[in-house]
């Protein structure tokens, strides 16, 4: 069983520019959702895709969108980068997006915006 | 929409005592309450989870109660080992799922 893998694993932007993280879902899975993680803080939810389509959203701007494919896995992208926007982005993905249940976390993208 | 606070931010306590971690949540609809452990530069992993239906579940050395009608729960390990240190994060989320709301974290040190 292959768990969730991010790419890249480090990048650093500056402000204005646009990045996108990739993830690819744990075998099985067919929901991803993505977090924005501040140093010292808590995962903080973006968005969830379920069958390629967006199924809920976070306090967080348009600037950030995603996309899931055919296969599960999924992009976040970034524009207009800010500074603040300096995080770790982690991927998690369940098997369902109904019910309750465990989010299997990737190891995440560390992004620095200078 | 839901709010998770989490006490205290750090904790120390010398290896073989317990340590307590305690949250509390605001949304009457969540009615499930995840705990994540996270070790330095790894991924959140689920360590104990319960669901509104019950008010005490144990794991060995782990243990999590919950009150629905104070909204809190908490986070209970017995004889602490170097290895439990790490930033825990408590979580609550409702039926859908869609959205866990995750405490800001409690740094927990074990010392030797």
């Amino acid at each position: 069983e292959t768990g969730v893998t991010q790419s890249p694993t480090h990048l650093i932007k500056t402000r204005g520019q646009q990045v996108t993280l990739r993830c690819s879902s744990q075998s099985g899975h067919n929901t991803v959702s993505w977090y924005q993680q501040a140093l010292g803080q808590g995962p903080q939810f973006i968005f969830q895709y379920y069958r390629e389509e967006e199924n809920g959203r976070g306090n967080f701007p348009p600037r950030f969108s995603g996309l899931q494919f055919p296969n599960y896995s999924s992009e976040l992208n970034v524009n207009a980068l800010e500074l603040d926007d300096s995080a770790l982005y982690l991927c998690a993905s369940s098997p369902t997006s109904g019910g309750t249940g465990e989010l299997f976390f990737g190891e995440g993208s560390r992004l620095t915006v200078l | 929409g839901e709010n998770v606070e989490q006490h205290p931010s750090t904790l120390s306590v010398q290896e073989g005592d317990s340590a307590v971690i305690k949250c509390t949540y605001s949304d009457s609809a969540s009615n499930y309450f995840p705990w994540y452990k996270q070790e330095l530069g790894k991924r959140p992993q689920l360590i104990i989870d319960i669901r509104s239906n019950v008010g005490e579940k144990k794991d060995q050395r782990i243990a999590v109660t919950l009150n629905k009608t104070a909204k809190h729960f908490s986070l209970h390990i017995t004889e602490t080992q170097p290895e439990d240190s790490a930033v825990y994060f408590c979580a609550a989320t409702d039926n859908y799922g869609q959205n866990f709301v995750f405490g800001p974290g409690t740094r927990l040190s074990v010392l030797p």
